[in-house]
């Protein structure tokens, strides 16, 4: 069974850097079928998708965030990363990272998530 | 960006009842060289992530119950629960992944009557 856990500060600054790392557990990063990706969701609000990685590296991000955003891969240690620069109060929101299938040129739908950790942007 | 619009924004029905969601794009979803609508929904109650329940539009994840069901192609779809149960009270989104730079709906809250 696949488990996702987000981890990182709670409480991030004003103009700073939010930074996020998820583990993923039960199975490999590199088998090559998935993409990962990280989506977040203001309080009370809807879910705004950030961004995907693939196990090579390849990224695609959200047009309206991708001037701040970064994701990366570790494979070595089975996890992914994200980097949201400038972050203002806006920001604040519950991140989640999940799983997408791959099939050919198709990206799926999200199968499995992590169970969230909610980032305050505040001074 | 694809714009996906759900109705209503809230929705309370009794236990037992049928409980009928939509979701509209703001263009087709469905691909026409496989014939598949690139289009989940997903179960959120407070507190946890979101829960795939149907992709492809109509397709069950393994374990959702047959109450629960997805029909629609192109830009209209909907979500049916059959016979709500009180465990169904939740947050409930679609989503496309028909572009890379997927979108959602901003979510049906349904609770019981």
């Amino acid at each position: 069974q696949v488990q996702l856990q987000e981890s990182g500060p709670g409480l991030v600054k004003p103009s700073q850097t939010l930074s996020l790392t998820c583990t993923v557990s039960g199975g490999s990063i590199s088998s090559g079928d998935y993409y990962w990706s990280w989506i977040r969701q203001p309080p009370g609000k809807g879910l705004e998708w950030i961004g995907y990685i693939y196990y090579s590296g390849s990224t695609y991000y959200n047009p309206s965030l991708k001037s701040r955003v970064t994701i990366s891969v570790d494979t070595s240690k089975n996890q992914f990363s994200l980097k949201l620069s400038s972050v203002t109060a806006a920001d604040t929101a519950v991140y989640y990272c999940a799983r997408a299938l791959g099939m050919g040129y198709d990206i799926l739908a999200f199968d499995y998530w992590g169970q969230g950790t909610l980032v305050t942007v505040s001074s | 960006d694809i714009v996906m619009t759900q109705s209503p924004d809230s929705l309370a029905v009794s236990l037992g009842e049928r409980a009928t969601i939509n979701c509209k794009s703001s263009q087709s979803v469905l691909y026409s060289s496989n014939n598949k609508n690139y289009l989940a929904w997903y179960q959120q109650k407070p507190g946890q992530p979101p829960k795939l329940l149907i992709y492809w539009a109509s397709t069950r994840e393994s374990g959702v119950p047959d109450r629960f069901s997805g029909s629609g192609s192109g830009t209209d779809f909907t979500l049916t629960i059959s016979s709500l149960q009180a465990e169904d009270v939740a947050v409930y989104y679609c989503q496309q992944y028909y572009s890379t730079g997927v979108t959602f709906g901003q979510g049906t809250r349904l609770e019981i009557k």
